[in-house]
């Protein structure tokens, strides 16, 4: 099983908003609803900002959300603060009951 | 709240058998509320699932690293464990232990991660 495809780079400046792409096949991403969305900081444990597609954990800031389409996930963050600067993965389960991840994107906030 | 944490060897050598402890506080491990797993990290690049267990034993693997790996449970002691055969240096990454719901499909809680490097 392959990772799931991901920029492995966006910018943006504060206040703006960015997306992040995940692209997998029908045999994850478009299979399930079972994607979701880490951000991960330097030197710290990924932590999940998205679950089920579009729910956010109690604590996430509204400014997160997400979307699918077909095989296609995606990630916006609006108002982009300082604090958003971190590496982001997305992750599907698949039909062989197991989980894939993105190869990451580095949000940079310019 | 459920406390992750990994303990285990940081330096293994080629070939030899990588083993790793997650010790859970704040839950039981018999609970059939959640799964146990297994994510990895190579220094500077992404994340890869290991693989995960429930307390029942059913277990999910990598098919990339299905021959190697081994996850089970230690229900006296309320940790779960890795075990990971005839590695290399490309096994070199930080270790997290992982969480999930039975049911959902994210990973809510994680250990703060270990580093393990494959050197002779």
């Amino acid at each position: 099983q392959s990772a799931l495809t991901q920029p492995a780079s966006v910018s943006g400046s504060p206040g703006q908003s960015i997306t992040i792409s995940c692209t997998g096949t029908s045999s994850d991403v478009g299979g399930y609803n079972y994607v979701s969305w880490y951000q991960q900081h330097p030197g710290k444990a990924p932590k999940v900002m998205i679950y089920d597609v579009s729910n956010r954990p109690s604590g996430v800031s509204s400014r997160f959300s997400g979307s699918k389409s077909g095989n296609t996930a995606s990630l916006t963050i609006s108002g982009l603060q300082a604090e958003d600067e971190a590496d982001y993965y997305c992750s599907s389960h698949t039909s062989s009951s197991t989980w894939l991840f993105g190869g990451g994107t580095k949000l940079t906030v310019l | 709240q459920l406390q992750l944490q990994e303990s285990g060897p940081g330096l293994v050598k080629p070939s030899e058998t990588l083993s790793l402890t997650c010790t859970v506080s704040g839950g039981s491990i018999s609970s059939s509320s959640y799964f146990w797993g297994w994510i990895r990290q190579p220094p500077g690049e992404g994340l890869e699932w290991i693989g995960i267990i429930h307390y029942n034993g059913n277990t999910y693997y990598n098919p990339s690293l299905k021959s190697r790996v081994t996850i089970s449970v230690d229900t006296s002691k309320n940790q779960f464990s890795l075990k990971l055969s005839s590695v290399t240096a490309a096994d070199t990454a930080v270790y997290y232990c992982v969480t999930k719901k039975s049911g959902s499909g994210w990973y809510d809680y994680w250990g703060q991660g270990t580093l393990v490097t494959v050197s002779s």
